[in-house]
Parts: C-alpha cells; sequence; structure tokens
C-alpha cells in the first residue's frame, strides 16, 4: 500500500531554533496535511496543502506542498516549549476512497 | 473545544470481555473515521463510514466492528477482548467533501488496556 516517509523521526532542539521536518512518498497526493498530538490528546490539525508549490504560513510555522505532489516540508521557527509533541504528515490521493494516509511522526522535544 | 466526543478515556479490561467505545460529534459531519495508534506511533485507519448505514473496513485489518445509525455516533465494539487489542483508539469525522478540503476532526482518544 502507499507509504509515507517522515523524518527526522525525532528532534532534540534548544529553544529558539528553528525546526524543519519533511514527508517524501513513491506515490502523487492532492492534498497535504500537517497535524500536531500532545500527550494524551488527538490530532490537531496545523496546515492544509492544497496545490502542488503551495507555500502556507500559521503563525510560525510554514509548509510547502512539494511541486511533484509527492513531497512536503513543515517548519518551525523560533521555537518554544509549547512546541513539544508528535508531529504527523498525512497525504489524500483523491481515490475511490479518499481517506489519508500518515506518516510515522516525528517526535519533537524543546530544551528551556 | 472538543466537538467530538470519545468515551471512555481510559479502559482496563479482563480479556474476554466486550466492550463498546463511544463516539459522537456535533458539527454535523457524514463522514466518520476509526484509527488505531500505539503509542508514539503512526495512525493506522481500522473503520469508516461515508455516513448512516454506511461503514467500510480501513487500510488495517481489524476484528473490531462498527455501526453507523445516526449521523453523530459512530461506535466501536471488540465481541471478545485480547491484550492485543491493547492500543489507544481515535475517532475522527469529516464532511463528505473529504479529508482534504475538509480536514480531519479529531477526538481525544480512548486507551485500551487488555490484561
Amino acid at each position: 500500500g502507499q507509504q509515507l516517509n517522515q523524518s527526522p523521526q525525532s528532534m532534540f532542539i534548544q529553544e529558539g531554533e528553528d525546526v524543519s521536518m519533511n514527508c517524501t512518498s513513491s506515490s502523487i497526493f492532492n492534498t497535504w496535511l500537517w497535524y500536531k498530538q500532545e500527550p494524551g490528546e488527538g490530532p490537531v490539525l496545523l496546515i492544509a496543502l492544497y496545490k502542488a508549490g503551495e507555500l502556507t504560513s500559521n503563525g510560525r510555522l510554514t509548509a510547502q506542498f512539494g511541486i511533484t505532489r509527492k513531497d512536503s516540508f513543515l517548519n518551525i521557527s523560533a521555537s518554544i516549549p509549547s512546541d513539544v509533541g508528535i508531529y504527523f504528515c498525512a497525504g489524500q490521493n483523491g481515490g475511490s476512497q479518499g481517506n489519508l494516509i500518515f506518516g510515522k511522526g516525528t517526535k519533537l522535544s524543546v530544551k528551556p | 473545544e472538543a466537538d467530538i466526543y470519545q468515551t471512555p478515556r481510559y479502559l482496563v479490561i479482563g480479556t474476554g470481555k466486550k466492550i463498546t467505545l463511544e463516539c459522537s460529534q456535533t458539527m454535523g459531519h457524514d463522514k466518520m473515521y476509526w484509527y488505531q495508534q500505539d503509542p508514539g506511533m503512526e495512525l493506522h485507519l481500522i473503520h469508516y463510514s461515508y455516513g448512516v448505514n454506511s461503514t467500510e473496513k480501513g487500510d488495517l485489518s481489524s476484528e473490531s466492528t462498527v455501526s453507523r445509525i445516526r449521523t453523530e455516533h459512530f461506535p466501536l465494539t471488540l465481541e471478545s477482548a485480547r491484550p492485543s487489542h491493547t492500543s489507544q483508539y481515535l475517532c475522527a469525522s469529516s464532511q463528505n467533501s473529504g479529508p482534504g478540503r475538509s480536514p480531519l476532526h479529531f477526538g481525544n482518544g480512548t486507551r485500551l488496556t487488555v490484561t
């Protein structure tokens, strides 16, 4: 089946540093979504991308839909302790089910 | 502000017991989903529904069953729980236009432990 390769698997950074994570796939996706999950909670949508090449920001977060439609990245600028959590990418290919495929997640730890 | 509610949040139960995980949403969404997630791991789709009386199997095979008698309610049932069912179960919903144009809204999950 389709798979998303998300990297890095985990990151340990100092408060104030910038963060970058990405997802790649061998398949084309029509939509890329980025979610954040905190301990004991469900994932919360951060950014949705609908067009190849689209660059979208949400506060300190910026995400891009790759031109090839097979990849996406998420950047977090000037990280703060509350950025801690697991970040998941998800792709949708608009197939017969149109359901999301999730990456394995990037676990972010921020040291004050 | 949660518009999608899951109960219970935590459940510890013995092998062989029948359990039902509840999920309700107040957003009037047509499409609902159940995902299974081991701690710190990716989400796997186990069931979804397009609307009332619609249920479909997801990508990950599961011994659980679901029903959709009302738009707002999508319970998941395990007839005979086993330790291999220990996991977190996340419910989600979206408009029927698909999860892309109408992103998924997740509940806070039920963490199930089968002893």
